[in-house]
């Protein structure tokens, strides 16, 4: 079965302090894997897409790296208005409608 | 950049009653629209599939004749709510797809069913 998971459930840093964002994947065909921004009661914002391992993309503080079997969004030097709750999707090979699969999301909070 | 507009984003009605949410691609055409549904601290779980002209695609659990999917252009999709109950409390989502990628979504819609 075609799995998501994204670590930690949640996590607090403290202004300035980096860290990274997992995801890992379990699925037959992977045509790409995206992480979106969401805020609370608002939709899903788009950050990146990346298509094949060893491919990084960088936007400001956050940068997004995948590889066969995870995607990290590394997040460096963190402001709180970064707080939100991460969320990253696969888009599988074959099927009639191509769907995204979500993880739960993580959700950061960034202390001042 | 391409939008996709939500509405109404929040909506409050009585038990019994029907409730229609409108997505709409403001500067694209989205042959296939995604219907979603995102419980509190939950992922987005996806309800239906659109395609514009056909049939909607529901996903396993999802009835179908309790939430009415119409595709009628390649810019409107709606999710009608039918005979609301309080336990279809929720967040709507919907997201427009480009072809094979590219997939925005809308800004929500809080459902409050009393």
């Amino acid at each position: 079965e075609d799995q998501v998971t994204q670590s930690p459930e949640a996590l607090r840093l403290q202004e300035g302090e980096s860290s990274s964002l997992n995801c890992s994947y379990t699925v037959s065909g992977l045509r790409g894997l995206f992480w979106y921004r969401q805020d609370p009661g608002k939709g899903p914002e788009f950050l990146f897409t990346l298509y094949s391992a060893g491919e990084e993309k960088e936007k400001e503080r956050l940068k997004a790296t995948l590889t066969k079997k995870e995607s990290f969004l590394h997040i460096t030097a963190p402001k709180p208005e970064d707080s939100a709750t991460y969320l990253c999707a696969v888009l599988l090979v074959g099927g009639a409608n191509s769907k995204l699969t979500f993880g739960k999301g993580i959700t950061l909070s960034v202390r001042p | 950049g391409a939008v996709v507009s939500q509405h109404p984003s929040r909506v409050i009605c009585k038990s019994g009653t029907s409730v229609k949410i409108e997505c709409r691609s403001l500067d694209f055409q989205a042959t296939t629209m995604f219907w979603y549904r995102q419980f509190p601290k939950q992922s987005l779980m996806l309800m239906a599939t659109s395609n514009e002209g056909s049939k909607a695609t529901y996903e396993q659990g999802v009835e179908k004749d309790k939430f009415l999917i119409n595709h009628a252009s390649l810019t409107l999709s709606t999710l009608t709510v039918t005979s609301a109950h309080p336990e279809d409390s929720s967040f709507y989502i919907c997201s427009a797809g480009r072809g094979s990628y590219g997939y925005t979504f809308g800004s929500g819609t809080r459902l409050t069913v009393v």
